[in-house]
């Protein structure tokens, strides 16, 4: 089945733990992609990238990190977690990047809370 | 820079109505228009994908069209059903500093009352 995993689904942290949030997706997808969501704020993009070793930010990237060394993964990390970023988190992936016809396919979510 | 607004945010009506939602953009250079569903504590699902040459997409009870002139979609959904309750999503893909990048709304929450 095509998809797009992420782990762990729920996670609490305290302060300046660092801590991963991996993502696969099995399509063979080159553009994945970060956000956030916030009440009142929507979905905002934190990370993404457009194929292996090309990463670039999004509209919220600071105290997150990202790498892309293989297609099919793209963990987001967060080297020293505050509260503020407490969130829900969502993975996404498309085919390539600039194709107006490619849909996005997004992960379950992964709803962290920083203590 | 790349504004997405949805209006109403949030919205009720009784079974069977017809409705609207809105979205609207602010550069008109865009690569598509996705509508997404989300329900309460779970990913999104896209509903309909919008190119920026096409006018419109159907898919069942649900319509978006696409006025990349005046920056503006709507999702019509026909002869709701309590099932339709959820948040809508509209998201835009455009170039910004050679790149592709998507930006979404706020949403609008939809709840239809049996």
């Amino acid at each position: 089945e095509a998809q797009v995993t992420q782990n762990p689904r729920y996670l609490i942290t305290v302060t300046g733990k660092k801590l991963t949030v991996t993502c696969s997706q099995n399509m063979n997808h080159e553009y994945m992609s970060w956000y956030r969501q916030d009440p009142g704020l929507g979905l905002r993009q934190i990370y993404y990238s457009m194929n292996v070793e090309v990463t670039d930010k999004g509209d919220v990237p600071e105290g997150y990190k990202v790498s892309r060394k293989e297609k099919r993964n793209f963990p987001l990390i967060l080297e020293s977690p505050s509260p503020n970023q407490t969130s829900l988190y969502f993975c996404a992936s498309s085919l390539a990047g600039g194709r107006p016809q490619e849909t996005q396919y997004f992960g379950p979510g992964t709803r962290l809370l920083v203590l | 820079k790349q504004e997405v607004t949805q209006i109403p945010a949030a919205l009720s009506v009784p079974e069977g109505e017809n409705l609207v939602l809105n979205c609207s953009f602010t550069d008109s250079a865009i690569y598509n228009l996705q509508w997404f569903r989300q329900d309460p504590g779970k990913g999104l699902t896209s509903l309909l994908l919008i190119q920026s040459s096409q006018r419109e997409q159907t898919s069942g009870r649900l319509n978006a069209s696409l006025d990349k002139s005046s920056g503006r979609s709507t999702l019509y959904i026909a002869a709701s059903q309590p099932g339709d309750s959820a948040t809508y999503l509209c998201a835009v893909q455009f170039k910004a500093s050679g790149t592709y990048k998507y930006i979404f709304g706020t949403g609008t929450r939809l709840k239809v009352l049996a």
